[in-house]
C-alpha cells in the first residue's frame, strides 16, 4: 500500500527564518510527487511535479526536491503570508493506487512578523 | 483566483433534503474529480471522470451520486445525507487523467443538520 508521511505536523517561524518540510514516501512505482499549498478553507494550490531522484524546482522562496525515498520543501526567508499548509502527494505508476493521488497529512506553517 | 468555479460556496441541509454542488471549468481539461476534506486531513478521492466517463468511484455510497453533463461541468447530487457527511467538497480539474497535477476549486462548505 502507498504511503505518504509528513513532518513536522506543524512549523512556527520567525519571518526571515528558514527551514524545510519533509514528505517521506513508500509507492509502487513513482510516477510523480506533488507539493500543494493550502489556505484555510479553500482548496489546495498545486506547486511542484517532481519526477526522478534529484531533480529540483523552485517557486519564489520555495525549492523542492527528491531522492528515491522522500521530498524536502526548503523555505527560504519566509514571510507571513507563506503560512499555510503544504501537502506532498504520490501518484503510483501501477497497484491499485494507480491514477489515483495518494496525499500525506500536511504540514501547517505559521510565520510570524 | 481560481478556474474552477464552485456553486454554492456553503450548504446547508437536512438529512430528507437533496440539494446538487456544481462544478464548472473552462480550461478545457478532459478530467474532472470530487474530493472530500474533512478539518485538519488532506483531500480524500470520492469520483473521477475522463472524458466524461466515471473511471474512478472510491466505493462512495450512494446517497452520492456523480454526473458529468459535458466535458466542462461536474455535478454532485446529495440525497438523504448523514451528519458525518459535513464537510468540504472539492472540485478539481486536470488536462488529462492519471495526473497529479489537479486544479482545484475553492470547495463547497457543507453542514448536514
Amino acid at each position: 500500500e502507498d504511503q505518504v508521511t509528513q513532518s513536522p505536523e506543524a512549523l512556527r517561524l520567525q519571518e526571515g527564518e528558514s527551514s524545510s518540510l519533509n514528505c517521506s514516501y513508500t509507492v509502487s512505482g513513482l510516477r510523480g510527487l506533488f507539493w500543494y499549498r493550502q489556505d484555510p478553507g479553500k482548496g489546495p494550490e498545486f506547486l511542484f511535479t517532481l519526477y526522478s531522484a534529484g531533480e529540483e524546482k523552485e517557486k519564489e522562496r520555495l525549492k523542492a526536491t527528491l531522492t528515491k525515498k522522500e521530498s524536502f520543501l526548503h523555505i527560504t526567508a519566509p514571510k507571513p503570508e507563506d503560512s499555510a499548509t503544504y501537502l506532498c502527494a504520490v501518484l503510483a505508476a501501477g497497484g491499485t493506487s494507480y491514477g489515483k493521488l495518494t496525499f500525506g497529512q500536511g504540514t501547517i506553517l505559521t510565520v510570524h512578523p | 483566483d481560481t478556474e474552477v468555479t464552485q456553486t454554492p460556496k456553503h450548504l446547508v441541509m437536512g438529512m430528507t433534503n437533496k440539494k446538487s454542488l456544481k462544478c464548472e471549468q473552462h480550461m478545457g481539461h478532459r478530467a474532472m474529480y470530487w474530493y472530500k476534506q474533512k478539518a485538519k486531513k488532506p483531500p480524500e478521492l470520492m469520483f473521477v471522470y475522463s472524458y466524461e466517463k466515471l473511471s474512478i468511484n472510491e466505493s462512495v455510497p450512494s446517497r452520492f451520486s456523480p454526473e458529468c453533463p459535458n466535458s466542462s461541468l461536474l455535478n454532485l447530487h446529495l440525497h438523504a445525507l448523514q451528519p458525518e457527511d459535513s464537510a468540504l467538497y472539492l472540485c478539481a480539474s486536470s488536462v488529462q487523467g492519471s495526473t497529479g497535477e489537479l486544479f482545484f476549486g475553492e470547495g463547497s462548505r457543507l453542514t448536514v443538520l
